[in-house]
C-alpha cells in the first residue's frame, strides 16, 4: 500500500514547455485533489475531482488542465509554463471531501 | 466562497511553554475544520479536527476550540518540544466539498 503518490518529485522548465503531473493512490479514494504551495499562501486549491470521469476547477485554475480517466490516477497539465507557476504542487486523495491524504509533493521550477 | 485567515504568521516560544493559533472563516455553512502540520520539506498531515456540533476536542498535548457563533477556531499546544517545529494550517471545509486553507503559521520552539 504506497498510498499516494506523485511524479516527478522535482523538475525544471523553459518558459513555454508542457509537462504533466502525475498523482497516483492505490486506497480506491473518489476524491482527488490539485494544490499549490507558495510562500506566505499556503495550500491554493487548483482543480479536485469527486469520481472517475469528473473534474471540477478550484480557487487556482487558470494555466492548468486536469483528467481523472481512472480512479487511482488523477493528472495535472502545463500547456505552456510560466515562471508564475513555480511551486510546490501537492496531490491529495480521500474517501471523502474532509479526509484528505498529501502525496510527497513535486517541486517545479519555470525558467 | 469560504475565506480562512489564520494569525500569527509566524510563532517562538520556549520550549515548555504553550503555543496558540487562531483561525476566522466566513462561511456559516462550514461545518468541519482540520489542521495539519508540515514539517520543512515534507507533506502536510492531519494532526486533529473538529466539527461544528462539538466545542473542544483533545489529544494529549493539542487541543482545537471552535466558536461557531464568532466563527473561528484555534489550535492549542502544550507542553511545546523542539519537534513541534513546523508550518501549522487550518482549513476550513467549504460547501462544496472542499477545503479552504488558512496561510499557514510557521512555529519555532526553541530549547
Amino acid at each position: 500500500n504506497a498510498g499516494v503518490t506523485q511524479t516527478p518529485k522535482f523538475r525544471v522548465l523553459k518558459t513555454g514547455q508542457s509537462m504533466t503531473l502525475l498523482c497516483a493512490q492505490d486506497m480506491n479514494h473518489e476524491y482527488m485533489y490539485w494544490y499549490r504551495q507558495d510562500p506566505g499562501m499556503g495550500l491554493r486549491l487548483i482543480h479536485y475531482s469527486v469520481g472517475e470521469g469528473t473534474t471540477a476547477k478550484g480557487e487556482v485554475p487558470d494555466g492548468y488542465n486536469v483528467s481523472r480517466l481512472k480512479k487511482q490516477n488523477f493528472l495535472l497539465g502545463l500547456e505552456s509554463a510560466a515562471p508564475s507557476q513555480t511551486s510546490v504542487y501537492f496531490c491529495a486523495s480521500g474517501p471523502r471531501a474532509r479526509e484528505q491524504y498529501f502525496g510527497p509533493g513535486t517541486r517545479l521550477t519555470v525558467t | 466562497g469560504e475565506n480562512v485567515e489564520q494569525h500569527p504568521s509566524t510563532l517562538s516560544v520556549q520550549e515548555g511553554d504553550s503555543a496558540v493559533i487562531k483561525c476566522t472563516y466566513s462561511d456559516s455553512a462550514s461545518n468541519y475544520f482540520p489542521w495539519y502540520k508540515q514539517e520543512l520539506g515534507k507533506r502536510p498531515q492531519l494532526i486533529i479536527d473538529i466539527r461544528s456540533n462539538v466545542g473542544e476536542k483533545k489529544d494529549q498535548r493539542i487541543a482545537v476550540t471552535l466558536n461557531k457563533t464568532a466563527k473561528h477556531f484555534s489550535l492549542h499546544i502544550t507542553e511545546t518540544q523542539p519537534e513541534d517545529s513546523a508550518v501549522y494550517f487550518c482549513a476550513a471545509i467549504e460547501r462544496f466539498q472542499k477545503l479552504v486553507f488558512g496561510t499557514g503559521t510557521r512555529l519555532l520552539v526553541s530549547p
